[in-house]
């Protein structure tokens, strides 16, 4: 069984610009997550998604984060403007459903400069 | 607010002894708890899990332990090998239905084997 696939696995850009990444979680995994992992701390959830609907986004800074998930399966997580802030390990995780354990994918690595 | 807490940022253990790691929690509507383990550009893996209802889960060479009234937890390892060397996590959720799902998470512990 394949495993959560995230792409890019590094992205260095300057403040100001915008970035996206993109999750594609194992199949058959209703509930995607995304989390933010900063230095010496553990991911926090962003964004908790049921299918296509987004549950839980209380975490997510709606002034320059945004997320979908089409359709259900993929998702894009995206922020405009990038910050210095910003800079972090950005997680996507799966599961069958909310009460299912968590895979994770490897994760992808920001440095804003 | 930090409400799981992993108080040592990290532990050196010799091969084949045993590693205790712990964690803290604040909030006594989590009901269930898991560790996971992570390696250097990998995801965490899902290691253990443990739900309110028991004090003891094992699995092989890990167990876990909880004490409610403490609000505490702790991971043993025995033997460790070197492995096991990587960052451990624990994290909890649980006490709303929309709760589930929401891992909390603690900060880490990196586990360091020596031959």
């Amino acid at each position: 069984e394949a495993g959560v696939v995230q792409s890019p696995r590094y992205k260095i850009i300057e403040k100001k610009q915008p970035v996206a990444f993109w999750c594609n979680p194992i199949s058959g995994h209703n509930t995607l997550y995304w989390y933010r992992q900063n230095l010496g701390q553990g991911p926090e959830l962003l964004i908790r998604y049921e299918n296509e609907e987004a549950v839980d986004d209380s975490q997510l800074p709606k002034d320059r984060f945004s997320a979908e998930r089409l359709k259900g399966v993929d998702s894009t997580l995206k922020i405009q403007p990038a910050e210095l802030g910003d800079s972090a390990v950005y997680l996507c995780a799966s599961s069958r459903d909310s009460y299912n354990e968590q895979f994770f994918g490897p994760g992808t690595r920001l440095t804003v400069l | 607010d930090q409400q799981v807490k992993q108080n040592s940022p990290s532990l050196s253990v010799q091969e084949g002894r045993i590693s205790i790691l712990n964690c803290d929690y604040t909030n006594s509507m989590f009901d269930y708890f898991l560790w996971y383990k992570k390696y250097p550009a990998e995801g965490p893996t899902f290691l253990i899990s443990i739900s309110s209802i028991k004090d003891k889960n094992e699995d092989g060479r890990f167990t876990v332990f909880l004490n409610k009234s403490a609000k505490h937890l702790s991971l043993h390892i025995v033997p460790s090998q070197p492995g096991d060397s990587a960052v451990y996590f624990c994290a909890a959720s649980g006490g709303r239905t929309d709760s589930w799902g929401k891992l909390q998470f603690g900060a880490g512990t990196q586990v360091v084997v020596t031959p």
